[in-house]
């Protein structure tokens, strides 16, 4: 089956420590995405990634870093550098262009720094 | 800039009622739109889109929004509701970097 994978479901830090949410898609994607989701507010966007080895900021990317060395990969780093980490975390994919950037999204990591 | 707005928070409809979600939006051009359903806890799972042609679009789980560029809408609509519909519905706007809105969390009475 096609999709999407996130690991861990659930994941517990303590402060000022990094954490790396993982994300895996063999859906033949070029591109893919990171959002976080706070109560009662919409998705956030933190980086996207059209291609390999190339990624952009989106609106929150302070405090997070990401790596794209492989197209099924898009790991995202919790830095200490991030005031207000626990939140709920969704990593999505699409292909560019001809399907209006359609994204299809992983089940979702909840971060919880203790 | 790309803006979406749901008006509605909470919405509680009671099971065979109709259903309508309001999203308006804010685009430069011609809007790629999308509606999103997430059960709590999962990710968001991709109800309907619409790019071109016809304006009313018909999705899956018997769903279908309606496009309409003089008000800057694309409502969501199912006919009759069952309980398995109750969970957050989000709208979303653009393409590469989609906005989503706040959600519209819907509670289905038996």
């Amino acid at each position: 089956d096609g999709g999407i994978t996130q690991s861990p479901k659930y994941l517990f830090r303590k402060e000022g420590q990094n954490v790396t949410l993982s994300c895996e898609q063999n859906l033949n994607h070029d591109a893919m995405y990171w959002y976080r989701q706070d109560p009662g507010q919409g998705l956030r966007l933190i980086y996207y990634s059209q291609i390999v080895n190339d990624f952009q900021k989106g609106d929150i990317a302070e405090g997070y870093s990401v790596s794209r060395e492989k197209k099924e990969s898009f790991p995202l780093t919790v830095t200490s550098a991030q005031k207000n980490p626990t939140a709920f975390y969704l990593c999505a994919s699409s292909i560019v262009g001809g399907d209006g950037d359609t994204q299809y999204f992983g089940p979702g990591t909840r971060l919880t720094v203790l | 800039a790309q803006s979406v707005t749901q008006p509605d928070i909470h919405i509680t409809v009671s099971e065979g009622a109709s259903l309508e979600l309001r999203c308006n939006y804010s685009y430069g051009a011609t809007p790629y739109l999308f509606w999103y359903v997430q059960s709590p806890g999962q990710g968001l799972q991709l109800l309907l889109k619409y790019f071109s042609g016809d304006t009313l679009v018909q999705g899956i789980k018997g769903f279908e929004a309606e496009f309409k560029r003089s008000q800057s809408s694309f409502n969501l609509r199912k006919p009759s509701v069952h309980w398995s519909d109750a969970a957050e519905y989000f709208c979303a706007v653009g393409d590469m970097t989609s906005r989503f809105g706040a959600g519209t969390r819907l509670t289905v009475k038996p």
